[in-house]
């Protein structure tokens, strides 16, 4: 069954970059079926898509983010990672790390969030 | 880019009751691309619905969805204590992805 679990600091400071891991398990992240990515949530907001990578490496942001973000994919640890940098307090949110099918993006499989807060 | 507008914010049901939730798209959006998940307090969004109207594995067949073009329905029949949550529809299909603000479904 798959699993995917999300790692890192969950305290960061303003300006500095936050970095979060995905780890999979139950599955292989060199698939071809799918796309893997990152959803956030403020703490009693709503979601927002940051973006998402394929097994190659092609990556695909949400305008809104996409000079702050950076998703890479390692293979050979079945992981994949999110950058984000020059973070304020509007970046505090649980982050999802999450899995696309690759004919038409749905996200079928969440892991279960981390919270991140950014704070001096 | 295309804004999803959910009503209402907040829905009070008893239950057994019948909810009926709603998603408007500022745009013509095709209903191959349309989902609802469901988030419990403390936990990730759950699909329910895709492509407007099949049930993701799992789902119970009291919930069901539909709607084409700009408006889009979530229906719960027959509301049972563990389907008070928050509902979100989200619009896929293509990048950026985009989710409605999410309705509460509370017990009245």
């Amino acid at each position: 069954q798959l699993q995917l679990q999300e790692s890192g600091p969950g305290l960061v400071k303003p300006s500095e970059t936050l970095s979060l891991t995905c780890t999979v398990s139950g599955g292989s992240i060199s698939s071809n079926n799918y796309y893997w990515g990152w959803i956030r949530q403020p703490p009693g907001k709503g979601l927002e898509w940051i973006g998402g990578i394929y097994y190659s490496g092609s990556t695909y942001y949400n305008p809104s983010l996409k000079s702050r973000v950076t998703i890479s994919v390692d293979t050979s640890k079945n992981q994949f990672s999110l950058k984000l940098s020059s973070v304020a307090a509007a970046d505090t949110a649980i982050y999802y790390c999450a899995r696309h099918t690759y004919f038409d993006w749905l996200l079928k499989n969440w892991g279960q969030g981390t919270l991140v807060t950014v704070s001096s | 880019e295309i804004v999803l507008t959910q009503s209402p914010d907040t829905l009070s049901l008893s239950l057994g009751e019948r909810a009926t939730l709603t998603c408007r798209a500022s745009q013509s959006v095709s209903s191959t691309s349309l989902a609802w998940f469901q988030q419990k307090p403390g936990q990730a969004p759950r699909l329910l619905i895709y492509g407007a109207s099949s049930r993701a594995t799992g789902i119970p067949d009291r919930f069901s969805g539909s709607g084409s073009g700009t408006d889009f329905t979530l229906t719960i029949t027959r509301l049972e204590p563990e389907d008070f949550a928050v509902y979100y529809c989200q619009l896929y299909g293509s990048t950026p992805h985009t989710f409605g603000q999410g309705t509460k479904l509370e017990i009245k």
